[in-house]
């Protein structure tokens, strides 16, 4: 199993607070991606890293914000928690050189804003 | 823009029976890939097949397989010997590197239920 980890697992949190995800991986894979899932939408782009300090948007960004400062972890940060931001979150690697462009995902954590 | 598309929200098998999943997705690119991922109650997700699209060949992997059809731009799945284990939900994905970059869309998945 590609080693990836998220934490936390589970968090609950109050609307209009900051929660910030945290993706650690350890295969130094260059890309790095955030993804929610919701019933009925499957998993949607929030925001990917293709290196250090460099990311860019997905299809909902929208109060999302991302940092990576090392290869290594990548961080998802929603700067005032809402209850439309109850979803199970998901981080993703991929890395140019493995020719089977294959994408290892990391467990999930299931946030709910109240 | 490209998309993917899983038509059947549900769907279920008896056990030892063949089922296919389609998904369909629309692009104008000529290269890319396709994915299965499975997702178990544990919520990984595994990757279950992969085919990329200037294979003519149909992959295969043990018990599961695909349907290619680039011209129609389906790619279906078919699990043949239905297993128990193989109840989970199931995303179809795309992947295309002409923009120069290694952007993933997933469809919305299909919830397989294997009745015992």
């Amino acid at each position: 199993d590609a080693g990836i980890t998220q934490s936390p697992r589970h968090k609950v949190t109050e609307t209009g607070t900051p929660v910030t995800l945290r993706c650690h991986q350890t295969e130094n894979h260059r890309y790095m991606y955030w993804y929610r899932q919701d019933p009925g939408h499957g998993l949607r782009l929030i925001h990917y890293s293709y290196g250090v300090k460099d990311t860019d948007k997905g299809e909902v960004s929208d109060g999302y914000s991302v940092s990576r400062s090392k290869t290594e972890d990548f961080l998802l940060t929603l700067e005032s928690a809402t209850s439309s931001q109850t979803s199970v979150y998901f981080c993703a690697i991929s890395d140019p050189s493995d020719s089977y462009n294959e994408q290892f995902f990391g467990p999930g954590t299931r946030l709910t804003v109240l | 823009a490209q998309t993917v598309t899983q038509s059947q929200p549900e769907m279920s098998v008896q056990e030892a029976e063949t089922v296919t999943l389609s998904c369909t997705y629309d692009t104008s690119e000529n290269n890319y890939y396709l994915f299965w991922y499975k997702q178990p109650p544990s919520r990984q997700m595994i990757l279950v097949i992969r085919q990329e699209a200037y294979k003519q060949q149909n992959a295969t992997e043990n018990r599961f397989s695909v349907n290619f059809q680039k011209a129609a731009k389906s790619f279906s799945l078919k699990i043949s010997d239905s297993q128990l284990g193989d109840t989970a939900m199931y995303f179809c994905a795309f992947m295309t590197l002409a923009s120069g970059t290694y952007k993933y869309i997933f469809g919305t998945g299909t919830r397989l239920k294997v009745l015992a």
